[in-house]
């Protein structure tokens, strides 16, 4: 059974910094792009940022350029996202999803599998 | 970037109904569109891929069809447990984006 979990949300400060973590199992961790998602509190979907297998292909929304970083570790079967310069507006649950392999375009596949989500909270 | 426009933002129907959702990109996409459920404080659920195709395990009374810039969500006849919020989702280039999603309540 595929399982994604997400941990290390909490509250920070703005200016402040903070790592999720997503832990895989239950499929070859190593063969998937993941990607993060995040949905502020009663506000729809915002996809973030994504990840190719081999981490040779790294992607970002503009909101969040330069401030945050993806990253995984293959042997941990982990992804990260490392997130500074924490504004308000990065309050929100924040998904990991795996990116499915029966349907790809030339650049991203949809995400079949998705965390329960951590939430983040930005605020002094 | 692609904008994704659901309609309606938000519908009442009673179980047993045939509902209707919506989503048009902004510009073509092929048939590069996602379908999600999302239930209040759980993470979305994958329906349809390829505009069409169901995801494992998904249960057939929901179909969706279209392409290049319009798309339809289908559910056949409503449940109680299929009131939650539906969202589209383009993966034909990069940002993928998503529809403002559209809440099925119930009547």
């Amino acid at each position: 059974e595929v399982q994604l979990v997400e941990s290390g949300g909490g509250l920070v400060k703005p200016g402040g910094s903070l790592r999720l973590s997503c832990a895989a199992s239950g499929f070859t961790f190593s063969s998937y792009s993941m990607n993060w998602v995040r949905q502020a509190p009663g506000k729809g979907l915002e996809w973030v940022s994504s990840i190719s297998s081999s981490s040779s292909y790294i992607y970002y929304a503009d909101s969040v350029k330069g401030r945050f970083t993806i990253s995984r570790d293959n042997a941990k079967n982990s992804l990260y996202l490392q997130m500074n310069s924490l504004r308000a507006e990065d309050t929100a649950v924040y998904y990991c999803a795996r990116e499915s392999h029966l349907d790809c375009s030339s650049t991203s596949c949809y995400s079949d599998y998705w965390g329960q989500g951590t939430l983040v909270t930005v605020s002094s | 970037d692609i904008q994704m426009t659901q309609s309606p933002s938000s519908l009442s129907a009673s179980v047993g109904d045939r509902v209707t959702i919506t989503c048009r990109a902004s510009q073509g996409i092929s048939n590069y569109l996602a379908w999600f459920q999302q239930k209040p404080g759980k993470a979305p659920k994958s329906l349809i891929y390829a505009a069409s195709s169901l995801q494992s395990g998904v249960p057939s009374k929901f179909s969706g069809s279209g392409s290049g810039t319009d798309f339809t969500l289908t559910i056949s006849s409503l449940q109680p447990e299929d009131f939650a919020t539906y969202y589209c989702q383009q993966y034909n280039s990069y940002p993928p984006t998503f529809g403002g999603g559209t809440k099925v309540e119930i009547k």
